[in-house]
């Protein structure tokens, strides 16, 4: 069985730094491309962050470009979000997804709040 | 960067058919757009329902159908149940590697 289970998430200052991280389990990890996908408390969806399999490209929304940096541990089975210069609207739900190609498995979120 | 546009919100009667679009500020939404739809309910994590067009996953129920009518992406849910009571986001890929979602569908079933 495919799994996806974020971690990492919690409240923390404008300006300060979090470090998310997705477990993958029931499939080949370092197979496929993950991506992350973020939504604000009642709002709608937004894309952020892509890696491919490998972790040799990478893909940035601009409202995260130079501020987040996307990374995988294919010995770990694991997908990393270093997010830094923390703003509150980047405070949401952050989901990792699978990409076969073609998105098929989520996982549940983690809440990143950015408040002081 | 580009915008998509769905319908705020829409009612279907159960057992009702109803169409959900998603249309791009740049032009015609295309197969080449690769298109897809999501289901997303209160609390829970997003689900992929529909990609490239009209490609359904295993648990994806049949009577869910993604198409492109009028240059929009359009998912149609033909027989709504109560458990299809949702909000509905689609998503498209632009060039460079540019994914956009749309700004989702709240579909009511009543």
């Amino acid at each position: 069985e495919v799994q996806l289970v974020e971690s990492g998430g919690a409240l923390v200052q404008p300006g300060g730094s979090l470090r998310l991280s997705c477990s993958a389990s029931g499939f080949t990890f370092s197979s496929y491309a993950m991506h992350w996908v973020r939504q604000a408390p009642g709002k709608g969806l937004e894309y952020v962050s892509a890696i491919n399999n490998n972790g040799d490209n990478t893909y940035y929304a601009d409202s995260v470009k130079g501020r987040f940096t996307i990374s995988r541990d294919n010995s770990k089975n694991t997908l990393y979000l270093q997010m830094s210069s923390l703003r509150a609207e980047d405070t949401a739900v952050y989901y990792c997804v699978r990409r076969t190609p073609v998105f098929d498995y989520w996982g549940q979120g983690t809440l990143v709040t950015v408040s002081s | 960067q580009a915008v998509l546009t769905q319908e705020p919100s829409l009612t279907v009667s159960p057992g009702g058919t109803v169409t959900l679009t998603c249309g791009s500020s740049t032009g015609a939404v295309t197969s080449g757009h690769y298109p897809y739809w999501f289901q997303q309910k209160p609390g829970q994590a997003p689900r992929t329902l529909i990609y490239d067009t009209s490609n359904k996953h295993s648990w994806t129920p049949a009577r869910f159908s993604g198409s492109l009518l009028g240059g929009k992406a359009a998912l149609t849910l033909s027989g709504a149940q109560p458990e299809d009571e949702a909000e509905y986001y689609c998503l498209v890929s632009y060039s460079g590697g540019v994914w956009v979602f749309g700004g989702g569908t709240k579909l009511t079933v009543l």
